[in-house]
């Protein structure tokens, strides 16, 4: 695709409910990031996928957080049992592989955790 | 591990005025990326300017510039000649082993 697309755009979910985001980054990326924005706050580092190597997944906040990639290209972060602190924007970036490239972002998806 | 800190969450400019946004980082590693991005309201992350930390000159795009020290372990971006439609956050960002953001400065310009 022309870009990093993310779906969806919007969720609202109740409290102790699964979710999961999608990504599909753009074709030919390797490396593939999720973050979470909280509201005016930074981005927070949740995992790292890079071609076949087992991913970085040192940001996850708690074990009910987790995310796979099929096939090196689309991506799904679930959350499990959501509270209402996992309420925030999630984004997915993905960049080719090569060290220091820049990375192309999706609109994010916002989740509301009522 | 890296860390980054973006010690400003708000600054503003009149338009047409210059503006530093502040940026320090923290890493053991000698050969690293650093990176601005641009975050309007519409929520798209955009990539402003990208200094390789190998390279001892500044990094430049157009009214963007950076002011790298390698020692001081600084990374600020100036914005010259600045416009209504620079108004944003900005995140400041390092890559060593994955890319890792500042919590950023929101910049408001006045007209």
């Amino acid at each position: 695709g022309a870009g990093v697309s993310q779906s969806p755009s919007n969720k609202v979910t109740e409290k102790g409910k699964d979710v999961e985001l999608r990504c599909d980054p753009i074709s030919g990326h390797t490396a593939l990031y999720w973050y979470r924005q909280s509201l005016g706050q930074g981005l927070e580092f949740l995992i790292y996928f890079q071609g076949n190597s087992a991913p970085d997944k040192s940001g996850l906040p708690s074990d009910r957080f987790s995310a796979e990639r099929t096939g090196g290209s689309v991506s799904t972060l679930t959350i499990q049992r959501t509270q209402q602190e996992d309420s925030a924007v999630y984004l997915c970036a993905s960049s080719w592989d090569r060290v220091g490239t820049e990375a192309f972002f999706g609109q994010g998806t916002r989740l509301t955790v009522v | 591990a890296q860390t980054v800190t973006q010690s400003q969450p708000e600054m503003s400019v009149q338009e047409a005025e210059t503006v530093t946004l502040s940026c320090t980082y923290d890493t053991s590693e000698s050969d690293y990326y650093l990176f601005w991005y641009k975050q309007p309201p519409s929520r798209q992350m955009i990539l402003v300017i990208r200094q390789e930390a190998y390279k001892q000159q500044n990094a430049t795009e157009n009214r963007f510039s950076v002011n790298f020290q390698k020692a001081a372990k600084s990374f600020s971006l100036k914005i010259s000649d600045s416009q209504l439609g620079d108004a944003a956050m900005y995140f400041c960002a390092i890559y060593t082993d994955k890319l890792i953001f500042g919590t950023g400065t929101r910049l408001q310009v006045f007209p």
